[in-house]
């Protein structure tokens, strides 16, 4: 079966820290990988997406993610929180046939 | 500007009372999807659909109906029958699989919170 799983429910860094956000993901085909992002009682915007074009990809806000085949991993990166960063982050597996497969989301909290 | 709209944002409901959410979206998406969120359950989907006229069952349909009449609208209705009613549900939309190479991502709407009283 194809799954993701978000390790850390939430977490916690200092504004100007490096921000880490864990995916494990289990696929039986080559995966699409995605990252969302969702600020209180909005929508789901796309931080990037995994297309096998290569193997760490840039999205937008200066978060990155790097997907390791032999880890079944796409964790996403930022190199310094900002306050704004603040937000649930989920990941998303494509399983064909146009349907996702969320996480259960990890909410980061930037402390001044 | 294209995109997704969903109304209302907030929506109270006394139970056994069948109330229907919309969602359009502008995109010239052929497939559109609904979601519920619970807090630390992430997204689980209720319906898809890939084609005008056309929907699929998601992981929890039940107590739930959707319509598929324009390609622009994909309205949900939470009938008495869903037992846990409230939620955040979303509504999403994307380009056919086909045209994405897979990697197809898909493109959310505001939400709409439902309340049963």
């Amino acid at each position: 079966a194809q799954s993701v799983t978000q390790l850390g429910s939430h977490v916690s860094v200092s504004e100007g820290a490096l921000v880490l956000l864990r995916c494990n993901y289990s696929s039986s085909v080559p995966p699409y990988l995605f990252w969302y992002v969702q600020y209180p009682n909005q929508g789901l915007q796309l931080l990037l997406k995994y297309t096998s074009a290569a193997t760490l990809v840039k999205g937008i806000n200066g978060f990155e993610a790097e997907f390791k085949k032999s880890e079944t991993s796409f964790h996403l990166t930022k190199p310094s929180a900002h306050m704004s960063d603040a937000a649930e982050y989920f990941c998303a597996l494509n399983t064909g046939f146009q349907k996702l497969v969320f996480g259960t989301g990890t909410r980061l909290l930037v402390s001044p | 500007d294209g995109g997704i709209t969903q109304s209302p944002k907030y929506l109270f409901r006394k139970e056994g009372q069948n109330v229907t959410l919309s969602c359009e979206q502008n995109l010239n998406h052929d497939a559109m999807y609904w979601y519920r969120q619970d807090p630390g359950q992430g997204l689980r989907l209720i319906y898809y659909s890939q084609i005008v006229n056309d929907f699929q069952k998601g992981d929890i349909a039940e107590g739930y109906s959707v319509s598929r009449e324009k390609k622009e609208s994909f309205p949900l209705t939470v009938t008495s029958a869903q037992k846990n009613p409230t939620a955040f549900y979303l509504c999403a939309s994307s380009i056919p699989a086909g045209l994405a190479g897979g990697h197809n991502e898909q493109f959310f709407g505001p939400g709409t919170r439902l309340t049963v009283l």
